[in-house]
């Protein structure tokens, strides 16, 4: 099965400033998809931002952005201008893009993300 | 996206007894899911509930403890049957759109706490 690993259990950063939470996944297909998933304090999940993997280009959602680099097997998500409300777990996932599998979502461990004012 | 509807959004259970959770989705849905999160854990998949036919289960999980229904495509429970301290949990229901945008959109979740 898929493995999607979230290395940085918490981090922190200082208002306004941008700060990089990383996700490395394994796979041995070729097309996917790949999310950044955001849950803050006792509030429901909610989708940040997605890319294909057959798209070259990064995926961008007005403050954060990906780095997506397949051939590493990385997705990290940037969030600039960090806002209080920013403040929350983030969970990276996978989806296979094959029959039989494509139901599936594959998720990290998840990054605590402090936002300091 | 899909909009979900979850209750209860959280309970207080005794040990040994069942409680059922119930997903009502604002539109049709092909693909739907029954997702537990353990306290400070990641998601795991409990198992996939599938319209008109038994649900399709993740290695770990059994109908006999987590028996599901999906009666039509918006609506669907998940029970949680003798449950114990180790239950204690945010239950979540998901949905897959089937515009095509290939995305999990999740419900709000039911915390459940097995005293």
């Amino acid at each position: 099965a898929q493995t999607v690993t979230q290395s940085q259990p918490e981090m922190s950063v200082q208002e306004a400033e941008t700060v990089t939470l990383s996700c490395t996944y394994d796979t041995s297909e070729s097309d996917y998809y790949l999310f950044w998933y955001k849950q803050p304090p006792s509030r429901q999940m909610i989708l940040v931002i997605r890319q294909e993997a057959y798209k070259q280009q990064n995926a961008t959602e007005n403050r954060f952005s990906v780095n997506f680099q397949k051939a590493a097997k990385s997705f990290s998500l940037k969030i600039s201008d960090s806002q209080l409300g920013d403040a929350a777990m983030y969970f990276c996932a996978y989806r296979s893009s094959l029959l039989g599998r494509f139901n599936k979502f594959y998720f990290g461990s998840g990054t605590k993300l402090n936002v300091k004012p | 996206s899909a909009v979900i509807s979850q209750k209860p959004s959280r309970d207080i259970c005794q040990r040994g007894t069942s409680l059922t959770i119930q997903c009502q989705v604002d539109s049709q849905v092909t693909m739907m899911f029954w997702y537990r999160q353990q306290p400070g854990q990641s998601l795991t998949l409990i198992a996939t509930a599938n319209q008109g036919s038994e649900a399709t289960y993740e290695s770990g999980f059994v109908i006999d403890k987590f028996p599901i229904s999906r009666p039509n495509l918006t609506f669907s429970t998940l029970t949680v049957s003798n449950m114990s301290p180790e239950d204690s949990s945010i239950y979540l229901c998901s949905v897959v759109s089937d515009s095509g945008a290939n995305v999990l959109t999740f419900g709000a979740g039911s915390r459940l706490t097995v005293l």
